[in-house]
């Protein structure tokens, strides 16, 4: 079955550190796959997404996600960190689901930043 | 301003009485679809919808109604509420439902079902 796993819950980072927060997928087909934020009290925003070519996105807000066909990994980094930062993120993958398309979101992960 | 509206944003209710939450979007997006977002769980699908009058089930659609007869709105309706549906609900729409298009947002509805 279609599934997207973020295997942390919560990470704590310094400002300035670097990130990288993890999303695995199990998808059989080409997968297109999303990394969303969500801001306290607000709704979601995309980051970046991949549907084909260069394995390395760029989006917006200073994030990047490398896909990884072979560890079915689409890890979202960002070099330093800023406070504003702190949100929960989602990944997820767009996957066909008894004939229908559907949006598949991950458990999702904390992100608090430490002064 | 492009955006996906709901309303209300908050809303305590109690078991069984009926309710509706409100979902519209200005970008003249064919497609609409609700989440419902519980810790640990990520976000669900309910329903979703394709077009005007197009409607179909998501991952989780017990419980709620969905109508679509204006291209820009999209309820969400509990016809009997019950405490199980106490959650954190989002609309989102996009141009079409394929592979490649970008879902927006609404800002999401908090549902308490005492």
């Amino acid at each position: 079955a279609q599934s997207v796993t973020q295997p942390d819950i919560h990470i704590t980072v310094s400002e300035g550190a670097s990130l990288e927060l993890r999303c695995n997928y199990s998808y059989g087909a080409t997968p297109y796959l999303f990394w969303y934020v969500q801001s306290p009290g607000q709704g979601l925003q995309l980051l970046l997404k991949y549907f084909s070519g260069d394995t390395l996105v760029q989006g917006i807000k200073g994030f990047e996600a490398e896909f990884k066909r072979s560890q079915s990994s689409f890890n979202l980094r960002k070099p330093s960190v800023h406070w504003s930062d702190a949100a929960d993120y989602f990944c997820a993958v767009r996957a066909e689901i008894q004939g229908a398309q559907k949006l598949v979101f991950g458990q999702g992960t904390r992100l608090t930043i430490n002064p | 301003e492009a955006q996906v509206t709901q309303n209300p944003r908050y809303l305590i209710t109690v078991t069984g009485k009926k309710l509706t939450v409100t979902c519209s979007q200005n970008m003249n997006h064919e497609y609409m679809s609700w989440y419902r977002q519980d810790p640990g769980l990520g976000l669900r699908q309910i329903y979703y919808s394709m077009n005007v009058e197009v409607t179909d089930k998501g991952d989780v659609p017990e419980g709620y109604k969905v109508s679509r007869k204006e291209k820009r709105n999209f309820p969400l309706i509990l016809e009997s509420p019950s405490p199980n549906q106490t959650s954190l609900y989002f609309c989102a729409s996009s141009f079409g439902g394929g592979w490649q298009e970008t879902q927006y947002f609404g800002p999401g509805t908090r549902l308490l079902v005492l």
